[in-house]
This record gives structure tokens, sequence and C-alpha cells, in this order.
């Protein structure tokens, strides 16, 4: 029963290549993000989707292209993969409301090594 | 500059030991305010929300001040379960746009 899951957990592979990391909530939250976690354990948002709508955008290449089906799903498409995307990808999940202290779950990560 | 800056540590202290990290951040417009716990090669969870009145929970408590734009976690009674990284998080606003300080990283020892 996780409550935010993502799929590879690792996922090695040369420069060049296109890949897809995808994540899945169970908790019933209308708000799904994914973040980018740097060698030096920097951790910055890149995208947020509520209700599979786009509402942050952070300044991100356009090789990083998320798409949400459906509310719990958010995944992300890499293409062209460079040697400085590799870092660990979180996804995360919470609530949509008025109140600004929501909770955000994480979901595991998912380590991307480029070479 | 950093939008939330934080010393990064490590903190070594033993068993027991009463630890305190401070955070600040560059953006008044901020709405609330996090302190999140990461473990080793772990996600990140949250600790506890920073209220304006202050709050504890138990062993911990945190404090905001936002006339200076600082905000403190204070860790009494160090366990060994506490070692990891404590991340200082920000909500810039509208839809939870959190914004992640480097991290402090605690280490709790016999």
């Amino acid at each position: 029963d996780t409550a935010v899951s993502q799929t590879p957990k690792y996922l090695v592979t040369q420069m060049g290549n296109d890949k897809s990391i995808k994540c899945e909530q169970n908790l019933g939250h209308d708000t799904m993000y994914w973040y980018k976690q740097d060698s030096k354990k920097f951790l910055k948002i890149m995208f947020s989707y509520n209700n599979k709508e786009l509402i942050i955008n952070e300044t991100v290449p356009n090789r990083f292209s998320p798409k949400s089906p459906d509310k719990a799903h958010l995944n992300l498409h890499i293409n062209s993969l460079e040697l400085g995307d590799s870092a660990v990808y979180f996804c995360a999940s919470s609530q949509a409301s008025q109140s600004s202290y929501n909770e955000q779950f994480f979901g595991p990560g998912t380590r991307l090594t480029v070479l | 500059r950093k939008e939330v800056e934080q010393d990064p540590g490590p903190f070594n202290v033993p068993e027991g030991a009463t630890v305190a990290f401070n955070c600040t951040y560059s953006n008044s417009a901020s709405q609330s305010f996090f302190w999140y716990r990461q473990d080793c090669r772990k996600e990140p969870k949250l600790l506890m929300s920073v209220y304006s009145s202050g709050n504890e929970d138990g062993r911990f408590t945190a404090q905001l001040n936002r006339a200076s734009q600082y905000i403190s976690l204070l860790i009494r009674d160090s366990k060994l379960s506490d070692s990891a990284t404590y991340l200082c998080v920000v909500n810039q606003g509208g839809f939870q746009k959190l914004v992640f300080g480097t991290g402090t990283r605690l280490l709790v020892s016999p």
C-alpha cells in the first residue's frame, strides 16, 4: 500500500537516449510534482500538475516533458539525455486546497545515471 | 543569494545533546514554512510545519521570525535515530511551490 510510487528505481543509460520515469499516487491527491536532486543534494522543483493541468513549470530544458494522463499519475519523459541530467528525480503529491500548509508526500526517487 | 540558506554542517553531537539549526529565506512574500527530514538515499519526509506562533512536537521545537525571515529548529535529547539531513523548506505561494534549502546534516553518536 505504497502512497507514492515511482518506476524505475534506478536508470542507467547512454547520452542521447530518451527515457521515461513513471509516478503513481494512491492518496487521492489532486496535485503532483517532479523534483530534481542533484549531486550536491540540492532539491529543486521542476513541474507541478493540478488535476492534470500544468501549474508550475520552472526553468527546465524543453527536453523534459511531463505528462499527466489522470490525476493519480504523472510521468516524466526526457529526450536526448545529457550527462548533467544525472540526478535523483522525486515525484511528490499533495492535496489541493486553500491552505498553504499541505504536506507533500514524496516517492522513493529514481536515480538516473547518464554515461 | 540563495532563496533558502542553511548551514550545511555536519553537526556532530552526542546522544542526549540539544542541537539547533537555523535557516534564512529571501522572499518576504513566502507563505508557509516547514522542516523536512531526509535520510541517506531516501525521500524527504515532513518533520513539522512552522507557524508564526512557534510550535512544538515532542523533542522538536520550530520557530519562525517573519520580520527577520528566519526559521529555526531545536532538537532536545538527541537520539541516534535523529541522524539525518534536515531541510528547511519555504512555500513561495500559489500552488505550493516549495523551495528547499540545501539541508543541514546531523550526526548523533553514542
